[in-house]
């Protein structure tokens, strides 16, 4: 069965600081991810994507792709107190096109 | 704010009852996918189509769970007998296109409780 386990389960950080994101496949047909981010009571809302190897980064966000390994993370830098939510990493297959979500990271930004 | 619109955002059940809910996609998504994200936030893939037809749906959802997605209608999951492992919250997302590379564009959902 497909998996995308993400670490740590859960998260503090000071507003400000830097959150720092993980998230392994098991499966070497997931070749595209993505970040979503979702606050209580809403939908996910997708952060960023990423396809290649190496580094993304759009505003405090930054994604890091290792497709050999199956790792990807999510660094979050100035963290604000907006930022607290559940981070789902997920991924497609690219045979089936199945998206698999992580099992989510809780992150608190402490003001 | 989400421009997928799912309705209603909860959904009371007794046991047994019928169960519908709706969701409007994005425009100009054709393609739409249900997810149940359960109280430990895992997600389930249950169903997607493009325009009308399905692509993809899991076994249980063969069962119990049906949906659809008509012309000039909005798209609809109904659980015929609810159980009170149904008791989740239902996520439509609709996204461009079927390749990989699409991303999921998700409404805010329907907290079903089954009683």
């Amino acid at each position: 069965q497909q998996k995308v386990q993400q670490s740590p389960e859960s998260l503090s950080v000071p507003e400000g600081g830097m959150a720092s994101l993980n998230c392994t496949s098991s499966d070497r047909n997931f070749q595209y991810f993505w970040w979503y981010r979702q606050h209580s009571g809403e939908g996910p809302k997708a952060l960023m994507s990423i396809f290649s190897d190496g580094d993304k980064k759009e505003g405090r966000f930054t994604a890091h792709l290792n497709k050999a390994s199956l790792h990807v993370s999510l660094h979050i830098r100035d963290s604000q107190p907006s930022d607290s939510a559940l981070y789902f990493c997920a991924a497609r297959d690219s045979n089936t096109n199945k998206v698999v979500f992580g099992t989510g990271t809780r992150l608190q930004v402490l003001p | 704010n989400s421009k997928v619109i799912q309705t209603p955002r909860y959904l009371v059940k007794g046991q047994g009852q019928k169960a519908k809910m709706r969701c409007i996609p994005e425009k100009g998504h054709p393609v739409v996918f249900w997810y149940q994200q359960n109280k430990n936030n895992e997600f389930k893939f249950l169903i997607n189509f493009q325009n009308q037809e399905v692509l993809q749906q899991i076994d249980m959802t063969e069962k119990r769970f049906s949906a659809e997605c008509p012309s000039n209608s909005p798209c609809s999951l109904e659980i015929q007998s609810s159980e009170a492992g149904d008791s989740a919250l239902y996520l439509c997302a609709s996204s461009r296109d079927i390749p990989s590379a699409e991303t999921l564009y998700f409404g805010s959902g329907t907290r079903l409780t089954v009683l």
